[in-house]
């Protein structure tokens, strides 16, 4: 089954201690992306990556690091995580064959994150 | 900055009736949209997408799009209690090969009651 998982699905943790969101896509995708969602803001690009080893900030990378040493794999961390950080985050892959008409964004099951 | 705006709800309507859900975008650039069905705690799911100026059909859903006014919509006809649900919004650039950043709006609840 073609899908994007992500872990853990929930998290609760404290202020300052590190932590990954792990998230991989078995649908050979060569771009990745990471989403924040809060209420009222709706979906906030992260980082995103076009390829293995190629990434790149989006709207809301501060606090945020990733890494794509794998092209089915895209963790997202959180070095020092902070209550500000507290939200809903997804993970989407997508490909980028060229000559396709649009490229739909294929979207993990989310991981909610509290931080105290 | 670019931005896509939706009135965030919550959209009532009757079962059976049409939902309209709107959309506005600030990007000229933009050249494809995307609305996005997310149940409450769940992730958003693609169901329509639109890159040309009218109307695009599929089943109870039609996508209409006009460039000119920056403006995007979302009719569901035969509305039903399953389709109550947060409808997201995002515009991004035509597809080229390359960079494929979405920018979505804060989405319209829609609650059909029966």
């Amino acid at each position: 089954e073609a899908q994007v998982t992500q872990n853990p699905r929930y998290l609760i943790t404290v202020t300052g201690k590190k932590l990954t969101v792990t998230c991989s896509q078995n649908m050979n995708h060569e771009y990745m992306s990471w989403y924040r969602q809060d209420p009222g803001l709706g979906l906030r690009q992260i980082y995103y990556s076009m390829n293995v080893e190629v990434t790149d900030k989006g709207d809301v990378p501060e606090g945020y690091k990733v890494s794509r040493k794998e092209k089915r794999n895209f963790p997202l961390i959180l070095e020092s995580p902070s209550p500000n950080q507290t939200s809903l985050y997804f993970c989407a892959s997508s490909s980028l064959i060229r000559g396709a008409s649009y490229n739909e964004q294929f979207f993990g099951p989310g991981t909610r994150l509290t931080v105290l | 900055q670019k931005e896509v705006e939706q009135n965030s709800g919550p959209l009532s309507v009757p079962e059976g009736a049409i939902a309209s859900l709107n959309c506005t975008y600030s990007d000229r650039g933009s050249q494809s949209f995307f609305w996005y069905r997310q149940y409450s705690g769940k992730s958003p799911e693609l169901i329509m997408f639109i890159y040309s100026n009218g109307d695009k059909e599929d089943g109870r859903f039609t996508a209409q799009l006009n460039k000119a006014s920056q403006y995007v919509s979302l009719l569901i006809r035969d509305s039903q209690p399953s389709d109550s649900a947060t409808y997201l919004c995002a515009g991004g650039p035509m597809f080229s090969g390359g960079y494929n950043k979405l920018i979505f709006g804060a989405g319209t609840r829609l609650a059909v009651h029966p």
